[in-house]
């Protein structure tokens, strides 16, 4: 079975700085893709950033990119220019690609609580 | 707007009650699924349904049932058999292939006393 590790429960970093959330996978699976999502205090589950596993490019959106190591089984979150709003619960996700492209579950990490300081 | 929607945000019953947890999504996805949020665990798939009519256990389906008889709807029963109900409920559908995304109901709040 595959297992998602975020080995960090609690994370802090000084607003405007950049922080680096960690996260490990255990896949035999050679094609599958990867997820972050944000949990603000809300509740509300929000897509952060997704990648591939097949393309070597890692994936950047805005201010989050991903450090993608496929050999190591390592997908880290950085968050460039934190800012306030960027406080959360991030989940790190996996999911397998079926051989019939179906609708495959996503395993979540059991996530890191980031808190920005002003 | 589409989206999906849970309700109630809020739920609390007396032991040995079964709840029902309602799901409705208007953005027309094949797939749904529940997940259970407890501190400290993350996201635990509970029950998820690739199809109408169609359902698969999840990690902790025991002391749980869903039906999928239409594909907007995905309601989850906690049974009283469920030794330890007391989490967040979060529903989730995703409209198909492994690239794309779920999308998320702002969550039920159950409390079992």
């Amino acid at each position: 079975a595959q297992t998602v590790t975020q080995s960090q429960p609690e994370m802090s970093v000084q607003e405007a700085e950049t922080v680096t959330l960690s996260c490990t996978y255990d896949t035999s699976e050679s094609d599958y893709y990867l997820f972050w999502y944000k949990q603000p205090p809300s509740r509300q589950m929000i897509l952060v950033i997704r990648q591939e596993a097949y393309k070597q490019q890692n994936a950047t959106e805005n201010r989050f990119s991903v450090n993608f190591q496929k050999a190591a089984k390592s997908f880290s979150l950085k968050i460039s220019d934190s800012q306030l709003g960027d406080a959360a619960m991030y989940f790190c996700a996996y999911r397998r690609v079926l051989s019939n492209f179906g609708n495959e579950k996503l395993t979540f990490g059991t996530g890191t609580r980031l808190t920005i300081i002003p | 707007d589409g989206g999906i929607t849970q309700s109630p945000k809020y739920l609390f019953r007396k032991e040995g009650q079964n709840v029902t947890l309602s799901c409705e999504q208007n953005l027309n996805h094949d797939a749904m699924y529940w997940y259970r949020q407890d501190p400290g665990q993350g996201l635990r798939l509970i029950y998820y349904s690739q199809i109408v009519n169609d359902f698969q256990k999840g990690d902790i389906a025991e002391g749980y049932s869903v039906s999928r008889e239409k594909k907007e709807s995905f309601p989850l029963t906690v049974t009283s058999a469920q030794k330890n109900p007391t989490a967040f409920y979060l529903c989730a559908s995703t409209r198909g292939g492994p690239n794309s995304p779920l999308h998320f109901g702002n969550g039920t709040r159950l409390t079992v006393t």
